[in-house]
């Protein structure tokens, strides 16, 4: 399975601020997936991400509040704009598997804990 | 539209018991079934997975089986350890359809004590 690799892994950060994290994984894939998981909740989708195309967000999510790059197969983005305390949250990046089928399962980055003060 | 259903926790269980998680799902034709395990501080692992009927997964000590005619694909594990205390998601990703998203359950935390 993929290796992804997430930066950072956490961080504090002040209200009003923004922050890009950072995706990488050791192969080419085609979508990569950003989930936020707020304290105690299982995982909310924010937005998949394919190369060569822009972000498809989920409802509830805004492409002003959380900016998504995706400028090849190995990479991505993602920016939490505009800080509150109400994003703090751990940030997970995920990858499909290879092929065109649903069984695949998708893999995950260690995520970033993010505070927000 | 399809949904998981997860039994909620907190579970608490003293080594070497038996434990069962239970999840149920709704969804049209045959989705594919995932098990996924987040220990305290780091991201998701895949755990286990079904793909079709009567397929069971297993990893680590764990299985599940899955179930078509319960609409279930309930997690077990025949003597948990301190190390398995963690949250467990039951995940689905639908059989219709080529964007991979995944249907998550709200998870399940297992503590296990000595």
């Amino acid at each position: 399975s993929a290796v992804i690799s997430q930066k950072p892994s956490r961080d504090i950060c002040q209200r009003g601020t923004s922050l890009t994290i950072q995706c990488q994984v050791d192969s080419q894939v085609t979508m990569m997936f950003w989930y936020r998981q707020q304290p105690g909740q299982s995982l909310t989708l924010i937005a998949t991400a394919n190369q060569g195309s822009e972000a498809t967000y989920e409802s509830g999510f805004v492409i002003d509040k959380f900016p998504i790059s995706r400028p090849n197969l190995t990479f991505s983005t993602l920016t939490v704009s505009n800080m509150s305390p109400e994003d703090s949250s751990i940030y997970l990046c995920s990858v499909g598997g290879t092929g065109t089928h649903s069984n695949q399962p998708q893999h995950f980055g260690d995520g970033t804990r993010l505070s927000i003060l | 539209g399809d949904s998981v259903t997860q039994m909620e926790g907190p579970v608490t269980l003293s080594e070497e018991a038996f434990l069962t998680i239970n999840c149920t799902y709704t969804a049209t034709g045959y989705p594919s079934l995932f098990w996924y395990v987040q220990y305290p501080g780091e991201g998701l692992q895949l755990l286990l997975k079904a793909t079709k009927a009567d397929d069971k997964g297993s990893n680590k000590g764990f299985e599940a089986t899955y179930r078509k005619e319960t609409t279930s694909f309930h997690l077990e594990k025949g003597s948990v350890q301190v190390s398995d205390s963690a949250v467990y998601f039951c995940a689905l990703s639908p059989s219709a359809g080529n964007n991979r998203k995944l249907i998550w359950g709200l998870g399940t935390s297992l503590a296990v004590n000595p």
